[in-house]
């Protein structure tokens, strides 16, 4: 069974910091990562994608992946009240139709 | 504009009956998913689609069907075999390439009466 785990949180962080948020994943061969933002009640909308090592930035978000450690990292710079959702990771496996999702954490930015 | 669209946005459903879950997309993907999601959770693959007139399970198929007839349509019907559906359930669509982003319907809530 493919697995990838999160910090349910909930994370708080002040207005203008940086949130860290953490995934791992079981399946060594999985080839595609993503980071997916949910607001209660509504669907997920996708933020980040990352499919080698190392870091990609796009605005005040950075995702980070490292294959050997299975882990990967989504960090949000100069953290604003309307970043507070559900932060979902997912990941793609080699050789898989399926999209892998972890059950999110919930960011709270506090002004 | 070019998206997916679910329907209805809430849905009831009375002990016994099966309900028909509505996803259509117009941006000429291949795949097709479903996805249910309950309160704290992730979200969890019911059923996907690769390509016209075949579909797979996914790790919750039991108490659902789907049909995939046409490319733009992959309706989701909840059975009366499946006594836990009160969920938010998820359409999703992605042209398979190997990046694989998946992008997704507004949801429908589904209840019990």
């Amino acid at each position: 069974q493919k697995e990838v785990e999160q910090n349910s949180g909930p994370l708080s962080v002040p207005e203008g910091a940086i949130a860290s948020l953490n995934c791992t994943y079981s399946d060594r061969v999985s080839q595609s990562f993503f980071w997916y933002r949910q607001y209660s009640g509504k669907s997920p909308e996708l933020i980040m994608s990352i499919y080698s090592n190392g870091d990609k930035e796009d605005g005040r978000f950075t995702a980070q992946l490292n294959k050997a450690s299975q882990y990967v990292s989504l960090l949000i710079r100069d953290s604003q009240p309307s970043d507070s959702a559900t932060y979902l990771c997912a990941v793609f496996g080699a050789g898989s139709y399926q999209l892998t999702f972890g059950k999110g954490t919930k960011l709270s930015v506090i002004p | 504009d070019g998206g997916i669209t679910q329907s209805p946005k809430y849905l009831f459903r009375k002990e016994g009956q099966n309900v028909t879950l509505s996803c259509e997309q117009n941006l000429n993907h291949d795949a097709m998913y479903w996805y249910r999601q309950d309160p704290g959770q992730g979200l969890r693959l019911i059923y996907y689609s690769q390509i016209v007139n075949d579909f797979q399970k996914g790790d919750i198929a039991e108490g659902y069907s789907v049909s995939r007839e046409k490319k733009e349509s992959f309706p989701l019907t909840v059975t009366s075999a499946q006594k836990n559906p009160t969920a938010f359930y998820l359409c999703a669509s992605t042209q398979p390439s190997g990046t694989e982003k998946l992008f997704f319907g507004s949801g429908t809530q589904l209840s019990v009466l």
